[in-house]
């Protein structure tokens, strides 16, 4: 069965910092996808990041990075010099290889960037 | 190009009634999902309708269903409500080109009370 932990349930920090939110799973496919998403208080959650388990390279996109590591079964994420736009729910998900769209979700972490 | 749109945004119901949430997908989003999100549960998958056919279902009772229409608009019925039914109910579409990594597009919620 595939499942997705995010232990950390809420992080605060000051603006400027860096954050790092953990993100584990599990699957026994081979082939399978991550995602990040960040929920703000309006409700819908917006697509941030993707990264596919054939690709471990990880990148930086602005003030996003993404730490894949197969060997952990670990697909962190990084917000560097965080805005207070930045306070949100974070939610990590995984993806099997079908055409089907039925993506499991980590519990979310919530996260408060304080001015 | 608009975004996902459900409607109504809120919704206030009893127990044993029954309930039908909309979902209109972005233009030439051929697939549609379901998501119920719970403080206690977290996201959880309802269904995907693709092509007016249910392509994935969750582990739901029967009691919530759901049907795409030809222009790929989607509807979720929810019959004999229960107390435990109150949740934020997501939509979200894709394009469903045939690519397993698509991401998900998420409308904002129906927020659905049962009293």
């Amino acid at each position: 069965a595939q499942k997705v932990t995010q232990a950390q349930t809420e992080i605060s920090v000051v603006e400027k910092e860096d954050v790092t939110l953990d993100c584990v799973y599990e699957t026994r496919d081979t082939t399978y996808y991550l995602f990040w998403y960040k929920q703000p208080p309006s409700g819908e959650l917006v697509f941030l990041i993707r990264r596919n388990s054939f690709d471990e390279q990880n990148e930086i996109s602005g003030r996003y990075s993404w730490n894949f590591q197969k060997s952990t079964s670990s697909f962190n994420f990084t917000i560097t010099a965080s805005q207070v736009v930045d306070s949100a729910v974070y939610f990590c998900a995984l993806k099997e290889d079908n055409y089907g769209q039925n993506f499991v979700f980590g519990p979310g972490t919530r996260l408060s960037v304080l001015p | 190009k608009a975004g996902v749109t459900q409607t109504p945004r809120y919704l206030i119901k009893t127990r044993g009634q029954q309930v039908t949430l909309s979902c209109s997908p972005i233009s030439g989003h051929r697939s549609v999902s379901w998501y119920q999100q719970t403080p206690g549960q977290g996201l959880q998958f309802l269904f995907e309708y693709f092509s007016e056919t249910q392509r994935n279902k969750g582990n739901f009772p029967g009691r919530f269903s759901g049907r795409q229409f030809s222009n790929s608009r989607s509807e979720m019925n929810v019959s004999t409500l229960e107390l435990g039914d109150s949740a934020l109910y997501l939509c979200a579409s894709s394009l469903a080109q045939g690519n397993s990594n698509e991401k998900l597009f998420f409308g904002s919620g129906t927020q659905l009370s049962v009293l």
